[in-house]
């Protein structure tokens, strides 16, 4: 059974601080990595992707991930209102046959307060 | 582009009724899923399809079936609805499974069952 391990939060932070997202995974052989956005009565939307070691930036997010460690955070800088939305890590690992499978963490629920 | 179009947005149903979940999308992607959302959960995968006319099983199956008879097209299917299946339903689709695809989620279908 491949797993995603995510703190549910809720994690509160102050606007303008710096927001950290931790996700741990199971399936060591996991390639791709993501990083989805829900908003409350929502659809998740995808806001990161990365697939190799070291840092990704894309504006004022950040995804880390250390394969080794199976670990893969997000860093969100100067946390805004508009951030409060829970945070889902996703990871795509390969189900047999040539196909591939998203499993997802429960999410952490990020609030930022004005 | 609509992207991914899911109806009806809620539903309402008894123990042991059947309904019809209805996914349609127009980007043209081979890869679709269906996934149930349960509160404070993440994305559980019921089924998924691969292209036309071929589906496999995901994580969560029991008491549904699809079909995919086009490209646009991935109903799910509720045969005896029971209060376990009360959950918000999202459809999703891909251009491949492969990789770092990302999945496009519809805008979810909240069913109770009483």
């Amino acid at each position: 059974q491949k797993e995603v391990e995510q703190n549910s939060g809720p994690l509160s932070v102050p606007e303008g601080a710096i927001a950290s997202l931790n996700c741990t995974y199971s399936d060591r052989v996991s390639q791709s990595f993501f990083w989805y956005r829900q908003y409350s009565g929502k659809s998740p939307e995808l806001i990161m992707s990365i697939y190799s070691n070291g840092d990704k930036e894309d504006g004022r997010f950040t995804a880390q991930l250390n394969k080794a460690s199976q670990y893969v955070s997000l860093l969100i800088r100067d946390s805004q209102p508009s951030d409060s939305a829970t945070y889902l890590c996703a990871v795509n690992s390969h189900s047999g046959a040539g196909s591939y499978q998203l499993t997802f963490g429960k999410g952490t629920k990020l609030s930022v307060i004005p | 582009n609509a992207g991914v179009t899911q109806t009806p947005k809620f539903r309402i149903l008894k123990i042991g009724q059947s309904m019809t979940l209805q996914c349609t999308q127009d980007m043209n992607h081979n890869y679709m899923y269906w996934y149930r959302q349960d509160p404070g959960m993440g994305l559980k995968l019921i089924y998924y399809s691969v292209g036309a006319g071929i589906t496999d099983k995901g994580e969560v199956p029991n008491g549904y079936n699809v079909s995919r008879s086009t490209t646009e097209d991935f109903p799910l299917r509720l045969e005896l609805a029971a209060p376990s299946q009360t959950s918000v339903y999202f459809c999703a689709s891909s251009y491949s499974a492969g990789g770092g695809d990302e999945q496009f989620f519809g805008p979810g279908t909240r069913l109770t069952v009483l």
